[in-house]
């Protein structure tokens, strides 16, 4: 199994350029999210999905865009990245069934520097 | 809403010296607590869990028990090895969330031979 698998694995980029922070995973979960990991701050929640068609925002969504078109797959979009957005970004699945018992599954995550 | 206090590192320890990481939480109703390890260069990986009361998480040596009445999950080794450096970091999903985890800052444990 791949679990999730996020590319690239590091990135570096122009203010005020796009890309896309891709995530796919194998293990039918409905719930995805993005994190973004600063020294210091710990693991800090940008979108979630709980199923294909539904997001929402976390608690720092500025600046960062989500879809969720397919089960397995939650893109994060940087429309114009800033230096403020260089961090390590994780992406995580877990199943509905089970609620709060369930642990969340991560990627290995994707260095993004803005320069 | 929902937070994770844990003890700041860095944490340096010698091999086979015993560890604590401590860590407090406030949540709304019943929350699920986990501690999570990410060693360098990679994503994080569930160490353990807790669901309920007085439930005490295990595996590889490590233990740490859910305390209710002092909302605590304090992560303990007995006899670290160089191998467990790392950071780790608690987390829990609040009792009116079944999405959400939230995260303390993390502790950085390096041990020495």
């Amino acid at each position: 199994n791949a679990g999730v698998t996020q590319t690239p694995k590091f990135q570096v980029l122009k203010t005020g350029q796009s890309m896309t922070l891709q995530c796919a995973q194998d293990m039918n979960h409905e719930y995805m999210s993005w994190y973004r990991q600063d020294p210091g701050m710990g693991l800090r929640l940008i979108h979630y999905s709980v199923g294909a068609g539904i997001t929402d925002q976390g608690e720092v969504p500025n600046g960062y865009n989500v879809s969720r078109s397919t089960t397995e797959d939650f893109p994060l979009r940087l429309l114009s990245a800033a230096p403020s957005q260089t961090s390590v970004y994780f992406c995580a699945s877990r199943p509905r069934q089970g609620a709060g018992n369930q642990p969340q599954h991560f990627g290995d995550g994707t260095r993004l520097s803005i320069l | 809403g929902d937070s994770v206090t844990q003890m700041e590192g860095p944490v340096t320890l010698s091999e086979e010296a015993f560890l604590t990481i401590n860590c407090t939480y406030t949540a709304t109703g019943y929350p699920s607590l986990f501690w999570y390890v990410q060693y360098p260069g990679e994503g994080l990986q569930l160490l353990l869990k807790a669901t309920k009361a007085d439930d005490k998480g295990s595996n590889k040596g490590f233990e740490a028990t859910y305390r209710k009445e002092t909302t605590s999950f304090h992560l303990e080794k007995g006899s670290v090895q160089v191998s467990d450096s790392a950071v780790y970091f608690c987390a829990l999903i609040g009792g009116g969330s079944n999405y959400k985890l939230t995260f303390g800052k993390g502790t950085l444990l390096t041990v020495n031979p």
